[in-house]
């Protein structure tokens, strides 16, 4: 069973709309969160990072937020554009565990 | 442009062949890594390298083989492939595990 679940699986979201994308996970403690974007037919690029003492770290319109009690980490955008399409992938450190991912599709 | 470069970009094999993905980076990072990726599952790592001359197993080694001879180049071996080996595979590195993983733009292997 994968140790990193994310959801939803995949969603649409009108270009300039906000969207939260989560990730639960079941091992703890780890050293790192990672979220990372993948554009399709490329790899993974790194978004954040955040230690197992931190809740939350931004890059841009990308926010990371981690609930260490609830073992939940969740990626918000913030005023979508189209280059946003993309699978976004949460990851703990522990193992290199990858989630499935989350597709997402701006639409105009 | 500094990064990651994978070699062949995709290839098609006959099952039971020897296949060597190649794997270079130019940013000196010690750490390096291979995955596979498949429809609907996580990226799963195969081998890691935390520095030149040390090689690890990941979650599913078994049908591959890497070595790590110098700090730049990082190649997986698929000894006799079988269509099960039919994947994505994506090389990454990191300047230590902590920092963040850059990867290349995969390999499409397809096993016949």
């Amino acid at each position: 069973k994968n140790q990193v679940e994310q959801s939803p699986q995949s969603l649409i979201i009108l270009e300039g709309k906000n969207c939260t994308l989560q990730c639960n996970y079941t091992v703890s403690p780890f050293s790192n969160l990672r979220w990372y974007k993948q554009d399709t037919g490329r790899g993974p690029v790194s978004l954040t990072i955040m230690t197992f003492s931190e809740n939350t770290k931004s890059n841009g319109r990308y926010t990371a937020t981690l609930d260490a009690d609830t073992k939940q980490s969740s990626l918000h955008i913030t005023a979508s554009q189209l280059s946003d399409s993309a699978s976004y992938i949460c990851v703990n450190d522990y193992k290199l565990s990858f989630g499935a991912g989350t597709t997402v599709t701006v639409r105009a | 442009i500094a990064g990651i470069t994978q070699a062949p970009t995709s290839q098609i094999l006959a099952a039971g062949r020897r296949m060597t993905l190649r794997c270079t980076q130019d940013m000196r990072h010690n750490a390096m890594y291979w995955y596979r990726q498949d429809l609907g599952l996580g990226l799963r790592l195969i081998h890691y390298s935390n520095t030149a001359g040390t090689t690890g197993k990941g979650e599913v080694p078994d049908g591959y083989s890497v070595s790590r001879a110098n700090t730049d180049d990082f190649p997986l071996t698929l000894a006799s492939a079988v269509p099960s080996q039919t994947s994505v595979y994506f090389c990454a590195s990191s300047e230590d595990s902590n920092q963040p993983q850059h990867f290349g733009d995969g390999t499409r292997l397809s096993i016949l």
